[in-house]
């Protein structure tokens, strides 16, 4: 079983719908998530990061997390055909700087 | 804020000779960067986690005598591919962690990548 599983996608929706992007994780002590998006041949952007249960907004994004069911979600409102990109979520060990990255999930808006 | 970026963003080599890539964060100090490879339609993997003024540590299956990573200043690291062969040519990216100042510190804010073809 992967550390992290993400489901690879492609994920199309049209524009303005609500996207729900998804990773699960095996281990319980791992403490920060981040969500980032890559566009294709770019490196990842960082989109949000969190590190408690419950839900984090920052604009048309929300970051949430269950550490019970070890789940974690992204979800972006009003979602436009900028948003076209690869999703990929990180997490980190406890005690560790380093990122454990699901596969990744591309996303696909039609204008 | 929180920019880093990459040199050359793009390089062909011949096998047999080395490359030298660079990662730079340019409004914040870094007390760690690292180092991915990424293949096409993949996730990142990490190569190797470096700290300015110490040796790199490597992951599991990265040769260090191939990866040549330097980490001179808070600001500066670099990824050397010695004797490139056609099976390295892929994505290279970098990124930086912030120091802790107002951030969590497990932010990591990633370069542009630097995509090599070894012919």
């Amino acid at each position: 079983q992967k550390e992290v599983e993400q489901d690879p996608g492609p994920l199309s929706v049209p524009e303005g719908a609500i996207v729900s992007l998804n990773c699960t994780y095996s281990n319980s002590a791992f403490q920060y998530f981040m969500w980032y998006r890559q566009y294709s041949r770019k490196g990842p952007e960082l989109l949000m990061y969190t590190y408690s249960s419950g839900n984090k907004e920052d604009g048309r994004f929300t970051a949430q997390v269950d550490k019970s069911s070890k789940y974690i979600s992204l979800f972006i409102r009003d979602s436009q055909p900028s948003d076209s990109a690869t999703y990929l979520c990180a997490i980190t060990p406890s005690g560790t700087y380093k990122y454990i990255f699901g596969t990744g999930t591309r996303l696909k808006v039609l204008a | 804020g929180a920019v880093v970026s990459q040199h050359p963003s793009w390089v062909i080599c011949k096998s047999g000779t080395s490359v030298k890539i660079e990662c730079r964060s340019l409004d914040f100090q870094a007390t760690t960067m690292f180092w991915y490879r990424q293949f096409p339609k993949q996730s990142l993997m990490l190569m190797a986690t470096s700290n300015e003024g110490s040796k790199a540590t490597y992951e599991q299956g990265v040769e260090k005598d191939k990866f040549l990573i330097n980490h001179a200043s808070l600001t500066l690291s670099t990824l050397t591919v010695t004797s490139a062969h056609p099976e390295d040519s892929s994505f290279y990216i970098c990124s930086a962690r912030d120091l802790p100042s107002g951030s969590s510190g497990y932010e990591q804010y990633f370069g542009p990548g630097t995509r090599l073809t070894v012919t």
